[in-house]
């Protein structure tokens, strides 16, 4: 069975410093990998999603992830912050086999100091 | 190209009723999947429907139901509800297969009381 672990539940950084939230999977074969944003009252976002190839993935946003199968990770950064970014950010894993079931992380709240 | 929309937004019902909440897909998507969010369980897999099929499924007890029209539209029906199934539930839509992004529409919130 696939699983997600997000250690971070809350993040706190200040506007304009780097951020980095990490993502650990838990999945037999090479898995689909997404990283979602949800803002208050609102739905999820895709910010970037890995399925093979090169291991560092460009999303939206400014954000990038890197795939790192030797420690079942998949850690999203940006490297300069804004305040705009606040929001919940969950990472999740899919599988060819699952359709488009995906299992998501606990997700991590990030909140920017001004 | 119009979003993924759901309706109702926001939906209080008492113990034992039973609720229907509706999905429109992405023009052109025929995949549509729903979940649940709550605070305690995180967001889980309910169901996807494809093509009018049920083609995956979720751990969740059979009072919470599916089903998919012939223009890709869904509903979900929970029966008999319960305290714990107050929840965002969120529905997504993408083309076909786990490559394609699913997007996600608002969600509508049930409170039950």
């Amino acid at each position: 069975a696939q699983s997600v672990t997000q250690p971070d539940i809350h993040i706190t950084v200040s506007e304009g410093a780097s951020l980095e939230l990490r993502c650990n999977y838990s999945y037999g074969a090479t898995p689909y990998l997404f990283w979602y944003v949800q803002s208050p009252g609102q739905g999820l976002q895709l910010l970037l999603k890995y399925f093979s190839g090169d291991t560092l993935v460009q999303g939206i946003k400014g954000f990038e992830a890197e795939f790192k199968r030797s420690q079942s990770s998949f850690n999203l950064r940006k490297p300069s912050v804004h305040w705009s970014d606040a929001a919940e950010y969950f990472c999740a894993v899919g599988a060819k086999a699952a359709g488009n079931k995906l299992t998501f992380g606990g997700g991590t709240r990030v909140l920017v100091k001004p | 190209k119009a979003g993924v929309t759901q309706t109702p937004r926001y939906l209080i019902k008492t113990r034992g009723q039973q609720v229907t909440l509706s999905c429109s897909p992405i023009s052109g998507h025929r995949s549509v999947s729903w979940y649940q969010q709550t605070p305690g369980q995180g967001l889980q897999f309910l169901f996807e429907y494809f093509s009018e099929t049920q083609r995956n499924k979720g751990n969740f007890p059979g009072r919470f139901s599916g089903r998919q029209f012939s223009n890709s539209r869904s509903e979900m029906n929970v029966s008999t509800l319960e305290l714990g199934d107050s929840a965002l539930y969120l529905c997504a839509s993408s083309l076909n297969t786990a490559q394609e992004t699913q997007y996600f529409g608002p969600g509508t919130r049930l409170l039950v009381l």
